[in-house]
């Protein structure tokens, strides 16, 4: 248990479905992050939220669309999306005082899986 | 190419000491990390270095990190089979959160 909390834990959904991914963290953060974990290549940073504003969006298709509407909280809306944007999305926390002040260690949830049909 | 690259597997017998090693390109890099992911789950945080040190050791994880060459590596004494997932290593540099990782190593434990 990391005090990172993500549901559901698996997805299947259309092309033309709406679905949301939902995030919590119990750790009194005020960072939260989406990355997404593809099959054989790297996790990609997808966006940064700290004190509940959007502080990164790392060219994410619109499809995606985050909302933080608290420091706890994350969603992450999914619309239209593609077959290959299944995969594995990973929620993550961590108390940033200040950029450049780095090494505030980050703590991911245990991931979403969706698989888009 | 990628800011962070790792090898792809490692096999080790359990009992021996595995080690696992990773490059990086940010110089500016203040730390370092190792995470370590178990079939689906998420990642785990197993240690971090900070960039002005050489050594970090925590119980059977020792990370050794050379700022020079941009190399960094992760020794696990007497490897269980518990052990057996898979490794990333991962680099802050100085925004918000932002790690850069390595596409994971593949640690398989026999016995």
């Amino acid at each position: 248990e990391t005090g990172v909390t993500q549901t559901p834990r698996h997805l299947v959904m259309g092309m033309t479905n709406k679905k949301s991914l939902k995030c919590e963290q119990h750790l009194g953060h005020n960072a939260m992050y989406w990355y997404k974990q593809s099959a054989k290549k790297p996790l990609e940073l997808m966006f940064v939220y700290n004190f509940k504003e959007q502080t990164e969006n790392n060219s994410v298709p619109s499809r995606f669309s985050p909302e933080c509407p608290n420091s706890s909280h994350l969603f992450l809306h999914l619309h239209t999306l593609q077959p290959e944007d299944s995969a594995l999305y990973l929620c993550a926390s961590s108390q940033d005082d200040s950029p450049g002040l780095s090494g505030n260690t980050i703590y991911f949830g245990e991931g979403s899986w969706l698989t888009v049909v | 190419g990628e800011d962070v690259e790792q090898s792809l597997f490692l096999s080790v017998r359990e009992g021996d000491s595995s080690v696992i090693n990773c490059t990086y390109t940010d110089s500016s890099s203040t730390y370092l990390y190792w995470y370590k992911q178990e079939p689906g789950a998420g990642l785990q945080l197993l240690t971090y270095i900070f960039s002005n040190m050489d050594m970090k050791q925590d119980q059977r994880l020792t990370v050794l990190l050379n700022k020079k060459d941009k190399h960094l590596s992760l020794r696990i004494a007497d490897t269980q089979t518990g052990d057996s997932a898979i490794y990333f290593c991962a680099e802050k540099a100085d925004s918000w959160g932002k790690l850069q990782f390595g596409a994971g190593t593949q640690v398989v434990v026999t016995p």
